[in-house]
């Protein structure tokens, strides 16, 4: 299985500021066929199902602020939160389907501070 | 737009099946692949399986030996069964949508709103 390891684990930022998340896999997640990392990213509120964010590591759901960003390939990825709102404190997941089974990371809490 | 809703029980008794099913509604389940994901009480996500509307399967080999997921075409419903339940199962159990592009499933982009499923013994 490929696993899936972010940090922080949690993260407390000002209104406004950027928020960064890091994801790191065992493995690379590149697929070759049409160079893209298999790679997304999901925000889940309480109470909520998970919402996606970020697919193919870089590119925003329809309908995602554009204050949310997604950076990285081979192992390395960050989702970015340009200026945080009251609204995206949550807890944040990114998982791989490069292969199966599919894992997500453990999760990133972010508060507002 | 399309939505899932779960229905099943919500308290299911230690060496039992827990059996789910995941109604599709405002779109087709065709060219989509299915899949169960549950989440234990303050946890994170753990994959079970997916399924494709032909009806191939994949399933997370941690569960595979007591894993089933099923699709009813004519329905728009696809199911799970978990057998021989332990309390280590008891979760949140969504039901999602998975996009397909070319290579295989892509990510989770229709998510239904969970059900919780106790196991008691």
């Amino acid at each position: 299985d490929i696993v899936m390891t972010q940090s922080p684990d949690s993260l407390a930022v000002s209104l406004g500021e950027r928020a960064t998340i890091n994801c790191k896999s065992s493995q690379s997640l590149l697929y070759t066929s049409n160079n893209k990392n298999c790679l997304a990213w999901y925000q889940q509120k309480p109470g909520q199902p998970p919402k996606l964010l970020i697919f193919w590591a870089s590119t925003r759901e329809s309908g995602v602020p554009d204050r949310f960003s997604g950076s990285g390939s081979g192992t390395d990825f960050t989702l970015t939160i340009s200026s945080l709102q009251a609204e995206d404190v949550a807890v944040y997941y990114c998982q791989q389907y490069y292969s199966t089974p599919q894992t997500f990371g453990q999760g990133t809490k972010l508060e507002m501070k | 737009q399309v939505q899932l809703q779960e229905s099943g029980p919500g308290l299911v008794k230690s060496s039992e099946t827990l059996s789910l099913t995941c109604t599709v509604s405002g779109g087709s389940i065709g060219n989509y692949y299915w899949s169960w994901i549950r989440q234990p009480p303050g946890k994170g996500l753990e994959w079970i399986g997916y399924i494709y509307y032909t009806g191939s399967t994949n399933y997370n080999p941690s569960l595979k030996s007591r894993v089933s997921i099923s699709v009813d075409t004519s329905k728009n419903q696809f199911s799970l069964r978990l057998s021989s339940v332990t309390a280590a199962d008891t979760a949140v159990y969504y039901c999602v949508r998975i996009r397909r592009y070319s290579g295989g499933p892509d990510a989770s982009d229709i998510w239904g709103q969970g059900t919780m499923v106790t196991v008691s013994s």
